[in-house]
């Protein structure tokens, strides 16, 4: 069946530094890729989205890139801060056929000061 | 504050009990989600309703069922547990009835089972 695959699993970054998380997925009709940010205990909640006629979204130290082709999609964090830390999930959905909503396995990243 | 109200926020119950989750998306949307989410696990999508109607449905099992009340309030009944269904379960609602719009959860139920 359809899914998305992310990775790293885990990331640790310095402070200030740049972090990256990539997805891919399987299902070609998927032409919506959210980002979710989920804090321990906490539920997820929306960072930035991108459809799949954009190939790129920017939202201050926030960016998602998306390759259609390639069926990738990325996140990329600047200038990282400590409350950056938390677990990250992207998704995938489709608005026809399937109309699902899949979720990668998520990505913790642990920002070090 | 996302809108998305699920009650009761813990359960506690026992091996082969019945339980229900309830979920009130927010004013205005149509979608209901449901997620599992075992400890330290990713959010296993459950099943999707829209405008009452079930839209789509993922690793559901059996002895689980679903299903949203004219009103839009969904209500996830979970019959015969087992110690493995013990997670936390959200509900999500958006305004479409597509995979294309924003997910907003509710704050979740923790179910322990013992």
């Amino acid at each position: 069946g359809e899914n998305v695959e992310q990775h790293p699993s885990t990331l640790s970054v310095q402070e200030g530094d740049s972090a990256v998380i990539k997805c891919t997925y399987s299902d070609s009709a998927s032409n919506y890729f959210p980002w979710y940010k989920q804090e321990l205990g906490k539920r997820p909640q929306l960072i930035i989205d991108i459809r799949s006629n954009v190939g790129e979204k920017k939202d201050q130290r926030i960016a998602v890139t998306l390759n259609k082709t390639a069926k990738h999609f990325s996140l990329h964090i600047t200038e990282t801060q400590p409350e950056d830390s938390a677990v990250y999930f992207c998704a995938a959905g489709t608005t026809s056929g399937t109309y699902k909503y899949i979720f990668g396995t998520g990505t913790r990243l642990k920002v070090l000061a | 504050d996302s809108g998305v109200t699920q009650t009761p926020k813990h359960l506690i119950t026992a091996t082969g009990q019945r339980v229900t989750l309830r979920c009130s998306p927010r004013s205005g949307d149509l979608s209901v989600y449901w997620y599992q989410q075992s400890l330290d696990q990713g959010l296993q999508f459950l099943i999707h309703y829209y405008n009452g109607e079930e839209r789509a449905k993922g690793n559901i099992l059996e002895r689980f069922s679903a299903q949203q009340f004219p009103d839009l309030h969904s209500e996830l009944n979970l019959s015969s547990l087992e110690l493995g269904d013990s997670a936390l379960y959200f509900c999500a609602s958006s305004v479409a009835g597509g995979g294309n719009s924003p997910l907003h959860f509710g704050n979740g139920t923790r179910l322990t089972v013992t």
